[in-house]
């Protein structure tokens, strides 16, 4: 069971400013770093922010991450259409031993 | 280039077992952490287990613990999930991934499906 909570759906039009948040806890989120996965629907999940607030090499610049306390947050500054797809968030929790995922995030581009 | 090409997936009762393999090409694979991560469908994903580099450090989720074992063969650049006791709640598609030094998961296989049914 996921213990990171996103809410599970936002929208935008093109070129919008779009934020997904992620909730955890002390034992996952407030102790380790948080990273971003994307996955269009029907392909495998492609990492989008490491380390916080990193990007892979390829990943767009208005993607961008950031943590504070228990919380991280996931931002893109202009929604484009082939953004559109499910996010992820995930850390190592230490209270499991295990990393965990969030809900997930669905993505719609109006 | 990276490259995670898993197998062994398939339709099989409750109570079996199945291997899955991960054949992994493009980079230093005894330097790297593999993991498998699993996706129920319509649902989100789920992480299922992780071994170090030299094999001293297995992790799994809860729900799989004492059912599926993680290995890995560093001479063939392969990882396996050997999976016992199948239910019908671990029906997914199953994700073999490399983790990073931040535990992100940078490179992921395309999934092989796991159906448990009589």
């Amino acid at each position: 069971q996921s213990v990171l909570t996103q809410s599970p759906s936002t929208s935008g039009t093109p070129g919008q400013r779009v934020t997904i948040s992620c909730s955890g806890s002390g034992s996952n989120i407030g102790r380790n770093t948080v990273n971003w996965y994307q996955q269009v629907p029907g392909t495998a999940p492609k990492l989008l922010i490491y380390n916080n607030n990193q990007r892979p090499t390829g990943v767009p610049d208005r993607f961008s991450g950031s943590k504070s306390g228990t919380s991280a947050s996931l931002a893109n500054s202009g929604l484009q259409s082939e953004d559109e797809a499910d996010y992820y968030c995930a850390a190592w929790d230490d209270s499991v031993n295990g990393y965990v995922f969030g809900t997930g995030t669905k993505v719609t581009v109006l | 280039e990276v490259q995670l090409v898993e197998s062994g997936g398939g339709l099989v009762q409750p109570g079996g077992s199945l291997i899955l393999s991960c054949a992994a090409s493009g980079f230093s694979f005894s330097d790297y952490w593999m993991s498998w991560v699993r996706q129920a469908p319509e649902k989100g994903l789920e992480w299922v287990a992780n071994i170090k580099q030299d094999k001293s450090e297995k992790y799994y989720v809860d729900s799989v613990k004492g059912r599926f074992v993680i290995s890995r063969d560093d001479t063939s650049n392969t990882v396996y999930l050997q999976m016992n006791d199948l239910s019908a709640e671990d029906t997914a598609v199953y994700y073999c991934t490399r983790a990073g030094g931040s535990n992100e998961f940078d490179y992921w296989g395309q999934g092989t499906l796991v159906s448990v049914s009589s």
